[in-house]
């Protein structure tokens, strides 16, 4: 099984551009979400979602969006690139029986110029 | 306010010298304690679970400990392979995510 998958896994964008990182995961998880992470900062969480059609904001949402249209799959959007946006993303998941239980993606290290 | 602190931020050992690191929280009503490890440049992979006062688990190396206002991760003569990030992180009642500390970088000299 391949896990959590992300894509892409680099990226550089300049100040107000807009991009989607892909998260995918083949294990039928119902929880899925997104964190970033800065040095000295730990990871903190942007969104969450508990199922196909239900998300829900993190501590650090502003200026990301999510969508969760399939069980699979679970898109972060940056609408509007900023250099404060410059950090690792990881995307996870887990079963609802075992929410505490992540497993997470390899990340995307994304710098905005 | 940080809900979850981890100390020390790094900790360098000898190979063979053993330590701990701790995690505590001023949460109320926890439903769960876990602990993470992260290698350079991957995600966080999954250690141990804990739920109640007095909990212990263990793998190879590492043993991981619970009271009632923190956890500690103890690690017996460790490798140079120990050598990472280790996360502590801790969930609340419903389905609130995980509320990560900033993590202990360890190396492991050999």
């Amino acid at each position: 099984n391949a896990g959590v998958t992300q894509t892409p896994k680099f990226q550089v964008l300049k100040t107000g551009q807009s991009m989607t990182l892909q998260c995918a995961q083949d294990m039928n998880h119902e929880y899925m979400s997104w964190y970033r992470q800065d040095p000295g900062m730990g990871l903190r969480l942007i969104h969450y979602s508990v199922g196909a059609g239900i998300t829900d904001q993190g501590e650090v949402p502003n200026g990301y969006n999510v969508s969760r249209s399939t069980t699979e799959d679970f898109p972060l959007r940056l609408l509007s690139a900023a250099p404060s946006q410059t950090s690792v993303y990881f995307c996870a998941s887990s079963y609802s029986t075992a929410p505490g239980l992540l497993f997470f993606g390899s990340g995307t290290q994304l710098s905005v110029l | 306010e940080d809900q979850v602190t981890q100390s020390p931020e790094a900790l360098r050992l000898q190979e063979g010298e053993s330590s701990s690191l701790n995690c505590s929280y001023t949460v109320s009503g926890l439903r769960g304690l876990f602990w993470y490890r992260q290698d350079p440049g991957k995600g966080p992979e999954f250690l141990f679970t804990l739920y109640s006062a007095g909990e212990e688990k263990e793998k190879e190396r590492l043993k991981a400990t619970l009271t009632k206002k923190e956890s500690f991760l103890h690690i017996t003569a460790p490798k140079p392979e120990d050598s990472a990030t280790y996360l502590c992180a801790v969930r609340l009642s419903g389905n609130t995510p995980l509320v990560f500390g900033k993590g202990t970088r360890l190396s492991v000299i050999a």
